[in-house]
């Protein structure tokens, strides 16, 4: 289960507030990955990275935004522009080619009230 | 874009019986399938994969099988057992650098004593 972590496990904030949600690795992995978890539906990719000062936008990158300083570390903004960012944050890492499993953080729960 | 659709959304079985979910890709480039398995409030964890060079695998109880021309793979498990009992999400894939998954939308697996 170690290996990558996600901080905080709950969150709250009120709306048109921005918030930064953690991801945080130690597995020598280049590629990053956040997803979003939404009741009765998959994960969906917000925003992937697969080397440091690199990312791509996923399918849903309206209204997030992410950077990648450190090979270690891959934060995930809220914006107010993200007109439903209440729901369950996904962060990931795996090797990039190869057996690319990807290995899952804990996720964090964020609510905008 | 690539398009994963899971069948069913819920499943219950009884204890000891088979419980099969399937999965349609839309995009014949695919050709990475993981299978993860969510247990309630944990992280999603990798518990099979197939590449598509192959028409089945299988670990234990838990197999997979693909079948290219249709755009379909699935997820069988036999023998169940209470601890089964959680959210099964299929994916696909390119291997390519960083893999982009698109995820089905879950079947939730329910084992009955």
């Amino acid at each position: 289960d170690g290996g990558i972590t996600q901080s905080p496990k709950y969150l709250f904030r009120k709306e048109g507030q921005n918030v930064t949600l953690s991801c945080e690795q130690n597995l020598n992995h280049d590629a990053m990955y956040w997803y979003r978890q939404d009741p009765g539906q998959g994960l969906r990719l917000i925003y992937y990275s697969q080397i440091v000062n690199d990312f791509q936008k996923g399918d849903i990158a309206e209204g997030y935004s992410v950077s990648r300083e450190k090979k270690e570390s891959f934060p995930l903004t809220v914006t107010s522009a993200q007109k439903n960012p209440t729901a369950f944050y996904l962060c990931a890492s795996s090797i990039v080619g190869g057996n690319n499993e990807q290995f899952f953080g804990p996720g964090t729960r964020l609510t905008v009230l | 874009g690539e398009n994963v659709e899971q069948h069913p959304s819920t499943l219950s079985v009884q204890e000891g019986d088979s419980a099969v979910i399937k999965c349609t890709y839309s995009d014949s480039a695919s050709n990475y399938f993981p299978w993860y398995k969510q247990e309630l409030g944990k992280r999603p964890q990798l518990i099979i994969d197939i590449r598509s060079n192959v028409g089945e695998k299988k670990d234990q109880r838990i197999a997979v099988t693909l079948n290219k021309t249709a755009k379909h793979f699935s997820l069988h498990i036999t023998e169940t057992q209470p601890e089964d009992s959680a959210v099964y999400f299929c994916a696909a894939s390119i291997i390519q650098g960083a893999q982009k998954l698109v995820f089905g939308q879950g079947t939730r697996l329910t084992i009955n004593p």
